[in-house]
């Protein structure tokens, strides 16, 4: 069973303040996606990241894919009231199919 | 970019009837759409893969008769919930994958059966 384990699944913190949430997983997967939920919406693509040691930013979002493409990384600087959401990783396998982490609760109070 | 869009957003049924939930791809067209199910602050849990033209492959545990799944073509799979009970109340998401092994998620179907 491939599995992809994400922290903290609950994190509340001050506006201005950095976070990392981490996806770590014991299998290889071959593109690995971060998405943000609403609360009654759909899932948002943020980015995708396929080549091992892959560092994307958007804005102050920073996503990095580990070498060996089992883990990734979300970091956010100075994070702000509107980040406030559900982020989630996920990982392909070769079959197409998703597996998701169990999800990370992002607080920012203002 | 690409846009999936989900019918009805939100239903209420009686215990017992079928519900019919609508997932199409608006601006691309997708060989493979895929069903979720999220419970209140629970990350998604994916019960099949509708293939266009095909049976769907269901997850280990999805009741295959209880959840029908159509992909009659290319921008749309349906996921009909048969004989609803209270307990398959909850939230239902669905996505399209592109030529680029990305998925997009349509907004989601809240279905409560009473």
């Amino acid at each position: 069973t491939q599995l992809l384990e994400q922290s903290p699944q609950f994190l509340s913190i001050q506006e201005g303040e950095n976070l990392t949430v981490y996806c770590n997983s014991s299998s290889v997967f071959s593109s690995l996606q971060w998405y943000r939920q609403e609360p009654g919406e759909g899932p948002v693509l943020l980015v995708t990241v396929v080549t091992g040691g892959e560092v994307k930013k958007l804005k102050r979002l920073t996503f990095q894919f580990g070498d060996a493409r089992k883990d990734s990384s979300l970091h956010i600087t100075a994070a702000q009231p509107g980040d406030t959401g559900l982020y989630l990783c996920a990982g392909r396998v070769w079959t197409g199919k998703l597996i998701f982490g169990q999800g990370t609760t992002l607080q920012v109070k203002p | 970019g690409a846009v999936v869009s989900q019918h009805p957003s939100r239903v209420i049924c009686k215990s017992g009837t079928s519900v019919k939930i609508e997932c199409r791809s608006l601006d691309f067209q997708a060989t493979t759409m895929f069903w979720y199910r999220q419970f209140p602050k629970q990350s998604l849990m994916l019960m099949a893969t509708s293939n266009e033209g095909s049976k769907a492959t269901y997850e280990q545990g999805v009741e295959k008769d209880k959840f029908l799944i159509n992909h009659a073509s290319l921008t749309l799979s349906t996921l009909t919930v048969t004989s609803a009970h209270p307990e398959d109340s909850s939230f239902y998401i669905c996505s399209a994958g592109t030529d680029y092994n990305e998925q997009f998620f349509g907004p989601g179907t809240r279905l409560t059966v009473l």
